[in-house]
This record gives structure tokens, C-alpha cells and sequence, in this order.
């Protein structure tokens, strides 16, 4: 059961335009929700989060939404740019899991921008 | 400060061997986490580890597969008699703890074991 759901599997956007990524969680626990970054054979690095008291929060291009009672939050890029080209995942973590905050992943979507 | 050091980057073994997977958190992080990467799918949380402590070790298979994370030196996931579906990214995260409980975990390069 996928707890962190990504249905987009890839975006394609121009330079220039704004990235939209979606993402649904079903966990209602869910508290702390984070978004990475992955290029091919690297790790995931990390790129901004949102506590669940709030719900934007804003670095430089990237702005993460919530809704909590969508349960969604979305990354925004803007502008997009050809180097913002990657894997990105959506992360949650559970405030009942006490001194454990394991990360919940998403499948990710693979964002494309093409200049 | 040097980010989470994984090594090695790839690792090939024959069915049957053991892999051997280790993990220098950053420097000051004493919280370790193991997470898997099957093709085509999502990071698996796997393994959570404080020094000399597991916290958390829910997502580990019950069998084959063992971490530690010593007082000194790096953190191990060890995988007895690998077999085919073992073949995966494996990566290593480590984190500070904050008072608020919320803090990002930095990963390394990750591992990417081969079984032929």
C-alpha cells in the first residue's frame, strides 16, 4: 500500500516555465513532508520541506504547497531550467513514530526541461 | 565537512557470497538510516540505527540481512547468501536530531549491488 503517492511518472516543461510536481499521501499522521532531488547514480539530495503547521514555504525557485485536507502537496520550479532536469521524490514522515523519523517515499516523477 | 560516504560505489557477487556495505555518516550525525532502491520503484525505508543501537529495523527482511553501527567506524548492512532479488541501490542517510524532532537526512552515493 503506497502511502506517498507521485502519479505523474515523468513531466516534460520548457526553460523558462513553470514545474509543477503533485503529490498525495493517505496517512493522515504524516507531519513533516519533504522533497529530493535524484540524478542518475547519485543519491538523493535534498531540496526543501514543509512542516504540516504550515502550509508554503518558499527557497529561492522551489516552493513547496500543502493542503492538508487534500492530503497534497505540490513543488513548484520556477523558472525551470535544463540543470533542474532529475528524479524527484516526495518524502513523509509520521509523528507517532516518535524518536524514528523514517522517511516514506514516493515512486518518484522525472522531471525533463528542455531548453 | 564531508557528506554521508558510501562504499563501495558497486559491488558484484555471485549468489551464495555475503556483501558487505558500509556507511560514514556525516560528521556529527549520530543517526544513521539504510534504505533499498529495487528498479523502477521508490526508496524502501530498511533499517534505522542510533550509535551502537538499533532503533528501528522494521523494513529489513527477518532473514540474510543484519546492520550495526558502531561505537567507532562506519555503519554495516551485511547480506548473508545474496541472491538475485537482492540486486538493488542501497543508500545510507544520516541526520542530526533537532529539538523539534524534523530534521532532513543527507545521503550518500549509494550502493549498487549486483548478484550474478
Amino acid at each position: 500500500d503506497q502511502q506517498v503517492k507521485q502519479n505523474s511518472p515523468s513531466l516534460s516543461v520548457q526553460e523558462g516555465r513553470i514545474s509543477i510536481l503533485n503529490c498525495d499521501y493517505t496517512n493522515s499522521m504524516f507531519d513533516y513532508f519533504l522533497w529530493y532531488k535524484k540524478y542518475p547514480a547519485e543519491g538523493p539530495t535534498f531540496l526543501i520541506s514543509i512542516s504540516s503547521i504550515k502550509d508554503k514555504n518558499e527557497d529561492g525557485r522551489f516552493t513547496v504547497f500543502l493542503n492538508k485536507s487534500a492530503k497534497h502537496l505540490s513543488l513548484h520550479i520556477v523558472p525551470s531550467q535544463p540543470g533542474d532536469s532529475a528524479v524527484y521524490f516526495c518524502a513523509a514522515s509520521d509523528r507517532n513514530a516518535g524518536n524514528n523519523r523514517k522517511l516514506i517515499w514516493g515512486l518518484g516523477t522525472s522531471l525533463a526541461v528542455n531548453p | 565537512n564531508a557528506g554521508v560516504m558510501q562504499n563501495p560505489r558497486h559491488l558484484v557477487r555471485r549468489r551464495g557470497q555475503e556483501a558487505r556495505l558500509r556507511c560514514s555518516p556525516m560528521k556529527g550525525h549520530s543517526h544513521v538510516y539504510w534504505y533499498r532502491q529495487l528498479p523502477e520503484e521508490g526508496l524502501k525505508f530498511m533499517v534505522y540505527l542510533q550509535k551502537e543501537n538499533i532503533i528501528d529495523e522494521s523494513g529489513m527482511p527477518k532473514e540474510r540481512f543484519s546492520a550495526e553501527f558502531p561505537k567507532e567506524g562506519p555503519s554495516i548492512l551485511r547480506i548473508q547468501q545474496v541472491v538475485r532479488g537482492d540486486s538493488a541501490a542501497y543508500f545510507c542517510a544520516s541526520s542530526l536530531r533537532t529539538s523539534a524532532g524534523n530534521t532532513e537526512a543527507f545521503f550518500g552515493q549509494g550502493t549498487r549491488l549486483t548478484v550474478v
